[in-house]
C-alpha cells in the first residue's frame, strides 16, 4: 500500500513565479494538510483540505492556496513567490488522527 | 493556542549513550502526542505515539510516557546507535471542534559519535 505521495521531489523557481505541489495521499484518507519546514525548524502548519474545502489555515499569506479534489488529491500553490518560500513543503494525510507524511518537496527560490 | 516546547541541540553522544530529549507541551484538552524521527534529506517518519496519559510509546528501542501532571513527553532510548543520528521532533494534534492538526516543537539534532 502506498503512502503519501508528492511530486515534485525538488525545484527551483524564480522570484516573482508560481508554483504548484502535488500531493496523493495514503489510501483510506481522505484530510490532507500542508507544512513548511524552513531549514533547521519544525514544520509550520500551512492550512488543511477536507471534502474539498480548506477547513482550517495557519499563520500564512493569502499567497498560499490549495485545491483537494474528489479523490483527495491535494495540491499547494504558492504565487509571487519571495527568496524566504525556500523550504522543504510536507504533505500530510489523515484520518481521525492517523497521520502520515510524505517526503516532501523541496523548494528554492532563486 | 497549543505548543510544544522540546530541549534545544544539538545533542552529540557516543555509541551506546543513554538518550534523553525533553519535551513539554501546552494544550487546553486531551492531545495525542508525537515523537517523529527526520533522517538527513527525507520526510518525517512516526517513531512513536501515545493517546492518553500514562499510557507509553515505544519503537526501536525508543520510549516515551504521556505526563499530563508535568505535561512532559520526554524521548529515552537505553543505547543509541551512530543510525539514530537524526532529527527528532516531538508533536500534539488535539481535536478543536471537530478536527484536528499536528503542531511540532522545533526539533532536536542527535548526532551519535563511534
Amino acid at each position: 500500500d502506498a503512502g503519501v505521495t508528492q511530486s515534485p521531489t525538488h525545484l527551483i523557481k524564480t522570484r516573482g513565479q508560481q508554483v504548484t505541489l502535488r500531493c496523493s495521499p495514503k489510501s483510506g484518507h481522505d484530510t490532507v494538510s500542508w507544512y513548511q519546514q524552513a531549514l533547521g525548524q519544525g514544520p509550520q502548519f500551512i492550512f488543511q483540505y477536507y471534502e474539498e474545502e480548506e477547513r482550517q489555515r495557519g499563520n500564512f499569506p493569502d499567497r498560499f492556496s490549495g485545491h483537494q479534489f474528489p479523490n483527495y488529491s491535494s495540491e499547494l500553490n504558492v504565487n509571487a513567490l519571495l527568496l524566504g518560500d525556500s523550504a522543504l513543503y510536507l504533505c500530510a494525510s489523515s484520518t481521525y488522527r492517523e497521520y502520515t507524511f510524505g517526503s516532501g518537496t523541496r523548494l528554492t527560490v532563486v | 493556542g497549543n505548543s510544544v516546547t522540546q530541549m534545544e541541540g544539538p545533542v552529540t553522544l557516543s555509541e551506546e549513550a543513554f538518550l534523553t530529549i525533553n519535551c513539554t507541551y501546552t494544550a487546553t484538552g486531551y492531545p495525542s502526542l508525537f515523537w517523529y524521527v527526520q533522517y538527513p534529506g527525507e520526510g518525517l517518519q512516526l517513531l512513536l505515539k501515545a493517546t492518553k496519559a500514562d499510557d507509553k510509546g515505544s519503537n526501536k528501542g525508543f520510549e516515551a510516557t504521556y505526563r499530563k501532571e508535568t505535561t512532559s513527553f520526554h524521548l529515552e532510548k537505553g543505547s543509541v546507535q551512530v543510525s539514530d543520528s537524526a532529527v527528532y521532533f516531538c508533536a500534539l494534534s488535539e481535536w478543536e471542534t471537530s478536527y484536528d492538526k499536528v503542531i511540532f516543537g522545533p526539533g532536536t539534532s542527535l548526532s551519535v559519535i563511534p
